[in-house]
């Protein structure tokens, strides 16, 4: 089993609509939470870091971190074609670790 | 101020040759990280690297695999004898302490074993 599992997708759907990404995890021990946009050909560029279990906004995205149930997730709000790209969940156990655990990666198209 | 630069961006090996893929951290990062996204799957740490010392290389192939990260020039991910199971994109993240989480990615070398 992986220590973190994430649908690869392909994920595709009308410009405009909420979307909804999500990691599971194994290890209990992980404290953040990441999110990273990879568009084709590029490197991963971070979008969003979240502390243990709660929501954190920034602009139209959403992070929230279940602990309980192992299970994080980043919602997308008013989709743009230019959110098109690949989005990697990443966790670690503590703060400033250097080792990042990724998730494979969700490819996600948002069609004009 | 440049990101991480990383060269080449593609990079065709024959199998059993050595490839070397170059890393320049972002001015005034002296932490380095490497990670092998191999192709459908997502990102596996393989080093950590400060300047001339490796700090933790728990993700690096026991053989054929080195990095270092000398005084002056950039971070060096060296694969020996490559082969076809190599072929990856390889990224290189620097960050200005010892915080993973904190770094920024470079773009990537593509490496294809033919």
């Amino acid at each position: 089993q992986k220590e973190v599992e994430q649908d690869p997708g392909p994920l595709s759907v009308p410009e405009g609509a909420i979307v909804s990404l999500n990691c599971t995890y194994s290890n209990s021990a992980f404290q953040y939470f990441m999110w990273y946009r990879q568009y084709s050909r590029k490197g991963p560029e971070l979008l969003m870091y979240t502390y243990s279990s709660g929501n954190k906004e920034d602009g139209r995205f959403t992070a929230q971190v279940d602990k309980s149930s192992k299970y994080i997730s980043l919602f997308i709000r008013d989709s743009q074609p230019s959110d098109s790209a690949t989005y990697l969940c990443a966790m670690t156990l503590i703060q400033g670790a250097q080792k990042l655990v990724f998730g494979q990666g969700t490819r996600l198209t948002i069609n004009p | 101020n440049a990101g991480v630069m990383q060269n080449p961006r593609h990079l065709v090996r024959r199998r059993g040759q050595e490839a070397r893929l170059r890393c320049s951290p972002m001015k005034g990062h002296s932490h380095v990280y490497w990670y092998r996204q191999l192709p459908e799957e997502g990102l596996k740490f393989m080093v950590y690297l400060q300047k001339e010392n490796i700090i933790d290389e728990s993700g690096m192939p026991k053989e054929r695999f080195s990095a270092e990260f000398p005084k002056e020039g950039p971070s060096i991910l060296r694969i020996q004898q490559v082969v076809r199971g190599d072929s990856a994109a390889y990224f290189c993240a620097s960050s200005q302490n010892q915080r993973g989480t904190e770094a920024f990615f470079g773009q990537g070398t593509r490496l294809t074993v033919v």
